[in-house]
């Protein structure tokens, strides 16, 4: 059963545009969300994360929203840069639960010049 | 500057072979973990260990085994090599519960001939 659902796996923008990447999760216990970025041939990186207790959180050109009731979150990256390209992941975890991080399948973000 | 270093960025095995991955923190991290990146697929966790010479299995396990007898070291061990194994292997460290500083090696692309 997948917990933690990203059903875009790839989306294309133009650079300078709003790139908005989606995230369902199902398990309710999950009160904590990252999203992590990952170039080809390397390990992904950390890049942003919200704690449920909050509906948004921003840093720089990247912002998360969290939307609870919906069980659902979504990063947005304003504006757009070709140098965003990469392939980005959902993932949510149980604080004082697991010590595993749940991760989405993935989002391929392409930007185009 | 954090880091997790893998032994090997690229291996080519025979099906059959025993096969060890190594993975090393140089932060102190009580958490190691072990996950396999396949297209479609996503980040999925295969073991990790909360400390030396614990492990815990993750959603994927059958087929490897893992090894943890110093805390800078986790390793990955698949006792018979099989074609569908061939993968990204990613390691990655955290201490505990700090879940938006979970660091990632370059990961090893294995091939299974």
């Amino acid at each position: 059963d997948q917990q933690v659902k990203q059903n875009s796996p790839s989306l294309s923008v133009q650079e300078g545009r709003i790139s908005i990447l989606n995230c369902d999760y199902t398990n309710s216990m999950f009160d904590y969300f990252l999203w992590y970025k990952k170039y080809p041939a390397e390990g992904p990186t950390f890049l942003i994360s919200i704690s449920s207790i909050k509906d948004k959180n921003e840093d720089g050109r990247f912002t998360v929203f969290l939307n609870k009731s919906a069980k659902h979150l979504s990063l947005h990256i304003v504006p757009s840069q070709p140098g965003d390209s990469a392939v980005y992941f959902c993932a949510g975890v149980t604080q004082g639960g697991s010590e595993k991080l749940v991760f989405g399948k993935g989002t391929k973000l392409t930007v185009n010049p | 500057d954090v880091k997790v270093t893998q032994s090997s960025r690229y291996l080519v095995k025979r099906t059959g072979e025993k096969v060890f991955l190594e993975c090393v923190q140089d932060m102190d991290h009580e958490n190691m973990f072990w996950y396999r990146q396949d297209p479609g697929l996503g980040l999925r966790l295969i073991y990790f260990s909360y400390d030396v010479k614990m492990k815990e299995k993750g959603d994927i396990p059958e087929g490897y085994s893992v090894s943890r007898e110093k805390k800078e070291r986790f390793s990955l061990i698949l006792e018979s090599a099989s074609t569908n194994q061939t993968s990204m292997y990613l390691c990655a460290s955290r201490q505990e519960m700090k879940w938006n500083e979970q660091y990632f090696g370059p990961g090893t692309r294995l091939t299974v001939t």
